[in-house]
């Protein structure tokens, strides 16, 4: 099952920052937090994963809190190609994922 | 970032008839990949999980011998629905996890439809 809580929906403006949260309170130490998405009909994208620390790379930074229990996927400047489903995993690398319902975040002209 | 191919892109058959999916690593070995099946406005579900040159784990609720699973390679999986029915429609996507196992790179998906 999987073990992350994540808002159905939400909109952002072009050209600014989407932040997308994610609740995974029961996290295990051994587990990172995985950021995917998909756009409608195809496979998933893999966006970024992190242990502990903040990351970033081309696509969007990772915030993870301290505790670990939350993070936000922040996307710095949303474009119309953005819409998509965001899906958080968390899961230890190598292991099977287990999908929730994801956040369908619209990007507005 | 690594690439996952997937053959057919989409395949309609009579009911009764038996469909091959195709799931390829291009650019790097998987010892382990996934096969997910994604109904309509729902999320991806976890099938199974296949080892290469092992036998595939099944999720709870998924048969074994309905949806066949072959991991002959470090490059290849292969999904066989037997005796396909019209429930049996749905979009199947896999995803294949590279030897450091940081992750998992999914295919484009296969479009099954039984009629």
């Amino acid at each position: 099952d999987a073990k992350t809580t994540q808002p159905p929906s939400m909109d952002c403006a072009e050209g600014r920052a989407a932040n997308l949260p994610c609740n995974h309170s029961t996290i295990s130490g051994n587990e990172y937090v995985y950021w995917y998405r998909q756009i409608h009909s195809q496979g998933p994208q893999y966006i970024i994963h992190g242990l502990k620390n903040n990351e970033t790379n081309e696509m969007a930074s990772l915030i993870i809190t301290e505790d670990r229990k939350s993070s936000t996927l922040i996307l710095p400047h949303a474009t119309l190609r953005d819409t998509a489903v965001y899906y958080c995993i968390v899961c230890p690398t190598g292991n099977q994922f287990y999908f929730g319902t994801g956040t369908s975040l619209t990007v507005i002209p | 970032g690594a690439v996952v191919s997937q053959h057919p892109s989409r395949v309609i058959c009579k009911s009764g008839t038996s469909v091959k999916i195709e799931c390829r690593s291009l650019d790097f070995q998987a010892t382990t990949m996934f096969w997910y099946r994604q109904f309509p406005k729902q999320s991806l579900m976890l099938m199974a999980t296949s080892n290469e040159g092992s036998k595939a784990t099944y999720e709870q609720g998924v048969e074994k011998d309905k949806f066949l699973i072959n991991h002959a390679s470090l490059t290849l999986s292969t999904l066989t629905v037997t005796s396909a029915h019209p429930e049996d429609s749905s979009f199947y996507i896999c995803s294949a996890a590279d030897r450091g196992q940081k992750t998992q790179y999914f295919g484009p998906g296969t479009r099954l439809l039984v009629l």
